[in-house]
């Protein structure tokens, strides 16, 4: 079955340690997205990917870093350098046409202690 | 700067009854706007798409309208039902810079 797959579902950090969350869709789209979801709050979007090898920064890119090797995988790492990742992360992928829709994957929730 | 509204945090209505969320935009003029479902430690899942030359569309209970003059989409449930429960998300979109969702409805329907 075609989908998209992130891993781990949970992860705890202790604080000062980057950690990688993945990403990977066997659906063939060209787009991939992360974002970001607080208690209470909508999606924010952290970086974006249309294409190989090339990605865009969204509205909160401070303190994560992405890659785009294989148009299959779009890796987030959460750095040190992000003050408050505690959050549930969610990643998507989309056929890049006018009025696709954005597929989910299940969401992975990062604990910091 | 784009900005998203969604009416009131929660909604509570009562089974039967038509459920209606409302979600208003500014500062940008979206190709589409579409509508998505969210439960509790899931990833939202797709239920509706309108273009921006559409006024209405319908699928089984639900009915989006999109009003472009208004800046404004309204999201219908009719009949609504206790496994309609859920969180609501609105995402008008039509660019690589227009990726932006609403902080969402959470629905409530009472037995």
């Amino acid at each position: 079955d075609g989908g998209i797959t992130q891993s781990p579902k949970y992860l705890f950090r202790k604080e000062g340690q980057n950690v990688t969350l993945s990403c990977e869709q066997n659906l063939n789209h060209d787009a991939m997205y992360w974002y970001r979801q607080d208690p209470g709050q909508g999606l924010r979007l952290i970086y974006y990917s249309q294409i190989v090898n090339d990605f865009q920064k969204g509205d909160i890119a401070e303190g994560y870093s992405v890659s785009r090797e294989k148009k299959e995988s779009f890796p987030l790492t959460v750095t040190s350098a992000q003050k408050n990742p505690t959050a549930f992360y969610l990643c998507a992928s989309q056929y890049w046409r006018e009025g696709g829709e954005l597929f989910f994957g299940e969401g992975s929730r990062l604990t910091v202690l | 700067s784009q900005k998203i509204e969604q009416n009131s945090e929660a909604l509570n209505i009562q089974e039967g009854k038509t459920a209606t969320l409302t979600c208003n935009y500014t500062n940008y003029s979206p190709a589409y706007l579409q509508w998505y479902r969210q439960d509790p430690g899931r990833g939202p899942v797709f239920l509706l798409l309108i273009r921006e030359n559409e006024k209405e569309k319908r699928k089984e209970r639900l009915k989006v309208t999109f009003d472009t003059t208004l800046k404004q989409s309204l999201f219908h449930i009719t009949a609504s039902q206790p496994a309609d429960s859920a969180t609501y998300l609105c995402f008008p979109a039509g660019s690589a810079r227009q990726l932006t969702f609403g902080s969402g409805t959470q629905l409530t329907v009472l037995p």
